[in-house]
């Protein structure tokens, strides 16, 4: 079966600062691998997916920026954080139809 | 958008007793699928279920789909305290890529 490694649990940063997220996926190839966010009491918000080595798909305008430079590693970042981007953020991947998530990442910006 | 709405929004029972949640949708899907997370931790999948089947069962669990009414339902038999948790339904369609689009949950307290 497959894992998906967040880190880190959680982070606090300034405004302005920069961010980087990271995801891994252990026990499959060739994933699919996607990043969500959520804010409190809400759902999941889809904002990039990738099918493939430096393929990345933005689903909605923000502040935000994904790269996947291997197969198995996919990076959530942002040169300028804003208030607007303090939330839950997860990290899943699967082969087809299924996908499975990482712990999140809770970052609250100051 | 959300394209799935769960509910109740909140369901508080005792242990021992069924739970059921529903998931409303609006397009047509390829799958459908549930996830429970416990609060402030990641999402853990429970179970799908394919347009083209109406129910699905995994342990405890028994899901149903009904693509004529585009809604689900979730039933958790025999509630325990550990299941205290939200649940949430998702969905993709064809040639979305296994997108996932999220309804905003059901928060579900099973009391001791």
């Amino acid at each position: 079966s497959q894992t998906i490694h967040q880190w880190p649990a959680t982070l606090v940063q300034p405004v302005g600062s920069p961010l980087s997220l990271e995801c891994t996926v252990e026990g499959t190839s060739n994933p699919n691998l996607y990043w969500y966010r959520q804010a409190a009491g809400r759902g999941l918000q889809l904002l990039f997916y990738s099918v493939g080595i430096g393929q990345i798909s933005s689903e909605v305008p923000q502040n935000l920026s994904a790269s996947r430079p291997q197969d198995r590693q996919f990076i959530l970042s942002s040169k300028k954080l804003l208030l607007s981007d303090s939330g839950f953020y997860l990290c899943s991947g699967g082969r087809r139809d299924t996908q499975y998530f990482g712990p999140g990442t809770r970052l609250t910006v100051l | 958008s959300q394209q799935g709405e769960e509910d109740p929004q909140a369901l508080s029972i005792q242990e021992g007793e069924n739970a059921t949640m529903n998931c409303s949708y609006k397009t047509s899907i390829n799958n459908l699928q549930w996830y429970r997370q416990n609060s402030g931790r990641g999402l853990v999948h429970l179970i799908l279920i394919r347009s083209n089947e109406r129910e699905k069962h995994s342990g405890r669990l028994r899901v149903t789909l009904d693509t004529s009414k585009k809604s689900s339902s979730l039933l958790i038999t025999a509630s325990r305290a550990a299941d205290t948790a939200s649940y949430f339904c998702a969905t993709d369609a064809r040639g979305s890529n296994y997108k996932l689009t999220f309804g905003k949950g059901t928060l579900l307290t099973v009391n001791p």
